[in-house]
C-alpha cells in the first residue's frame, strides 16, 4: 500500500492545548495534504504543504514536511471542542491521491 | 454552487445484485475519484479519471467499474456486491488547473451494507 501512516492513531487532550499529529508515507510525492473528518461527515481540506516547502500556515494549523525523512507533521494550537475531529493526511503522487489511516482527536472541554 | 452530491445517502443490497452510487459535482472539475472508508483502514483510492472519458485504477479496483461520459458526473456501479463491499464511499473531486491548491471537495458519503 502506498498509504501514509499517521501517529498516534487516538490523541486526546484538553481545550486550550495544541495537538501535534504526525504523518509518514512511503513514495516521492508533488504535495502532502491534511483533511479533517467529523463524524459521520464528508472530509474537509485543511491545508497543502508543496514538496519544496518546509513550513506552512493556515490560522491555527501549521504543517511542516520533511521530505528526506518522508513525515509531515499538523500542529493545532490553543484546540476547541470543535476541532474534535479524525484528521487524515494525503500525498499526492502525479494523478493519485492516497490517505493515510487518519488520528481521532477529542478535545475535551 | 452544490460541489459533489452523491446519491444515495444509504442502501442496503442483498449478495449479488448490482447497483450504481451516483456522484456529480458543479465545480468544472477535471479530477474525480472514489474512495472507500473502512474502520482501521482509512480510505483507499477505487478508481480515479483525470477528464472526461479517461478513468484509471486505485488500489482497489476489482468489483467495481466506473465511467466518465461528462466532466459532471462520474458514477460507481458494483457489478456484482458482496459482504466485503459494505463500507462508506466518498467520491471527490479537485481542480487539478488551480496550481495553487490541489485540495480535494469531498461529498458527503454513501454508507453501503450488503447483506
Amino acid at each position: 500500500s502506498q498509504q501514509g501512516e499517521e501517529d498516534p492513531q487516538a490523541l486526546s487532550i484538553q481545550e486550550g492545548e495544541n495537538a501535534t499529529m504526525n504523518c509518514s508515507y512511503k513514495t516521492s510525492i508533488n504535495n502532502l495534504q491534511w483533511y479533517r473528518q467529523n463524524s459521520g461527515r464528508g472530509l474537509v481540506h485543511l491545508i497543502l504543504i508543496r514538496s519544496n516547502e518546509r513550513e506552512k500556515h493556515s490560522g491555527r494549523l501549521r504543517v511542516t514536511l520533511d521530505t528526506s525523512k518522508k513525515s509531515s507533521s499538523l500542529l493545532i494550537t490553543a484546540s476547541r471542542a470543535a476541532d474534535t475531529a479524525s484528521y487524515f493526511c494525503a500525498t499526492n503522487t502525479g494523478n493519485q491521491f492516497y490517505f493515510g489511516t487518519g488520528t481521532s482527536l477529542t478535545v475535551i472541554p | 454552487n452544490a460541489g459533489v452530491t452523491q446519491t444515495p445517502k444509504f442502501q442496503v443490497l442483498k449478495t449479488g445484485q448490482s447497483m450504481t452510487l451516483q456522484c456529480a459535482q458543479d465545480m468544472n472539475h477535471e479530477y474525480m475519484s472514489w474512495y472507500r472508508q473502512d474502520p482501521g483502514m482509512g480510505l483507499r483510492l477505487i478508481h480515479y479519471s483525470v477528464g472526461a472519458g479517461i478513468t484509471d485504477q486505485g488500489e482497489v479496483p476489482n468489483g467495481y467499474n466506473v465511467s466518465r461520459s461528462t466532466t459532471e458526473d462520474f458514477p460507481l456501479r458494483l457489478l456484482s456486491a458482496a459482504p466485503s463491499q459494505t463500507s462508506v464511499y466518498f467520491c471527490a473531486s479537485s481542480d487539478r488547473r488551480d496550481r495553487a491548491s490541489y485540495g480535494y471537495t469531498f461529498g458527503s458519503g454513501t454508507r453501503l451494507t450488503v447483506v
